[in-house]
């Protein structure tokens, strides 16, 4: 079974400081996703990377960056982290069959910005 | 990016009942996919139907798919509490790396 782990399932951090939001992926995916996930908005895509070093900016990607120094491993920074951050971040990698993308995803991080 | 819409945007009903949530999209797709979420959990892949097939089935699960009309269909029959869950859409659009998703349908399944 594909796994994708998250390092925290709930986070509270104050306004200004910088959060670090880890994900790894066990089955050697390439691409891998951050998403926010807010009431009555959905999933946003945040940022992706589909190699090592590679990022793509999502439909959200203002006061977020990510890193991807690992193949398994894809960070979201928060660099001064502000309150309207606070949400439901989802990170998932990509399996890439013949004709079609599965994404798995992880439990899920509730990060509390006070 | 596109995105699609989940209708309705909650729906309760008595085990037992069936479950219908419905789908529209914008743009021409190779696949659309239904994912669930437990509450306060990560999504998981339910079933996935091709831009060339019109329904499918998965155990108590039937999908349907109508290009023309840019729309999907997820029934869950007899349903149970246990698919209490939040139903998300999501389209596999040609030339894009990305799944986009929609905002999804609440299911409230009452013993």
């Amino acid at each position: 079974d594909v796994k994708v782990t998250q390092s925290s399932r709930y986070l509270v951090k104050r306004t200004g400081e910088k959060v670090f939001l880890e994900c790894v992926q066990d089955m050697d995916h390439e691409n891998m996703f951050w998403y926010r996930q807010d009431p009555g908005l959905g999933l946003r895509l945040i940022y992706f990377s589909y190699d090592v070093k590679m990022k793509e900016k999502g439909d959200i990607p203002e006061g977020y960056s990510v890193s991807r120094e690992k193949k398994e491993r894809f960070s979201l920074i928060l660099e001064s982290a502000s309150t309207n951050q606070t949400s439901m971040y989802l990170c998932a990698s990509i399996r890439r069959l013949a004709d079609y993308n599965e994404q798995f995803f992880g439990p899920g991080t509730r990060l509390t910005v006070l | 990016s596109q995105q699609g819409e989940e209708d309705p945007q909650a729906l309760s009903i008595q085990e037992g009942e069936n479950a219908t949530m419905n789908c529209s999209y914008k743009t021409s797709i190779n696949n659309l996919q239904w994912y669930r979420q437990n509450s306060g959990r990560g999504l998981v892949h339910l079933i996935l139907i091709r831009s060339n097939e019109r329904e499918k089935h998965s155990g108590r699960l039937r999908v349907t798919l109508d290009t023309s009309k840019k729309s999907s269909s997820l029934l869950i029959t007899a349903s149970r509490a246990a698919d209490t869950a939040s139903y998300f859409c999501a389209t596999d659009e040609a030339g894009y790396s990305t799944l986009t998703f929609g905002k999804g349908t609440m299911l409230l399944v009452s013993p």
